[in-house]
């Protein structure tokens, strides 16, 4: 099983400022990796696949990157409905998330 | 575009078999795609259970393989779970999602399209 590990578990932001998200792999993944986010009492959304691309119609300042072992998903200036849960998920193999990240209004 | 509906009993007792159906519009479920089920324990992460494609080929998490079915019923578009002797731990929201498709190219085991969710809790 490929273990993926998130960090920060919470990040407190306030609206305008940059939000950095890490996601580390057990294994490598090439650049399979996959980010979601949730909010509260809906299904994940789909935002980055491949490490760095963006979903269809997700906005442009969400960006992935990283390859290998490490990834990042950064948000450029949060909105008010960027605060949600974020998961990162794995393809290399029978498919993993992570823990999740909380990104709370600070 | 695609949709996706999951329904099923909201209840089921420790040790019995839990089914659920996801009833599919937009897209056909025989047509090659990647469709699959995924839960989420209330308050906890995300879980993969098992993709289904080519109507016959199956994949499930090594964790849940013994107990889980994954199918499909063409003539009505629909998937259907079913998970043997559960348990509480088995208490989730269960989606199921099927393939993310760009303009060009469609990526097996990456979720583009997700149910609302049924929560069903294993409870006597």
């Amino acid at each position: 099983e490929i273990v993926l590990t998130q960090s920060p578990a919470t990040l407190s932001l306030s609206p305008g400022e940059r939000a950095t998200l890490s996601c580390r792999a057990s294994q490598n993944l090439n650049s399979y990796l996959a980010w979601y986010q949730q909010k509260p009492g809906q299904a994940p959304r789909l935002l980055i696949y491949d490490a760095s691309n963006r979903a269809t119609g997700i906005p442009a300042r969400f960006s992935g990157s990283g390859s290998g072992t490490d990834f990042t998903l950064s948000i450029s200036s949060l909105e008010p409905e960027d605060f949600a849960v974020y998961y990162c998920q794995q393809r290399s193999n029978w498919p993993t998330f992570g823990q999740g990240t909380r990104l709370e209004i600070k | 575009q695609v949709q996706l509906q999951e329904s099923g009993p909201g209840l089921v007792k420790p040790s019995e078999t839990l089914s659920l159906t996801c009833t599919v519009s937009g897209s056909s479920i025989s047509s090659g795609y990647y469709w699959g089920w995924i839960r989420q324990p209330p308050g906890k992460g995300l879980e993969w259970i098992g993709n289904i494609y080519h109507i016959e080929n199956t994949d499930y998490n090594p964790s849940l393989k013994s107990r889980v079915t994954i199918s499909m019923d063409t003539s009505n578009n629909q998937l259907s779970l079913k998970l043997s002797s559960v348990t509480a731990a088995d208490t989730a929201v269960y989606y199921c999602a099927s393939l993310y498709c760009s303009t060009t190219t469609c990526y097996d085991r990456i979720f583009g399209y997700w149910g609302q969710g049924a929560l069903v809790t294993v409870s006597s």
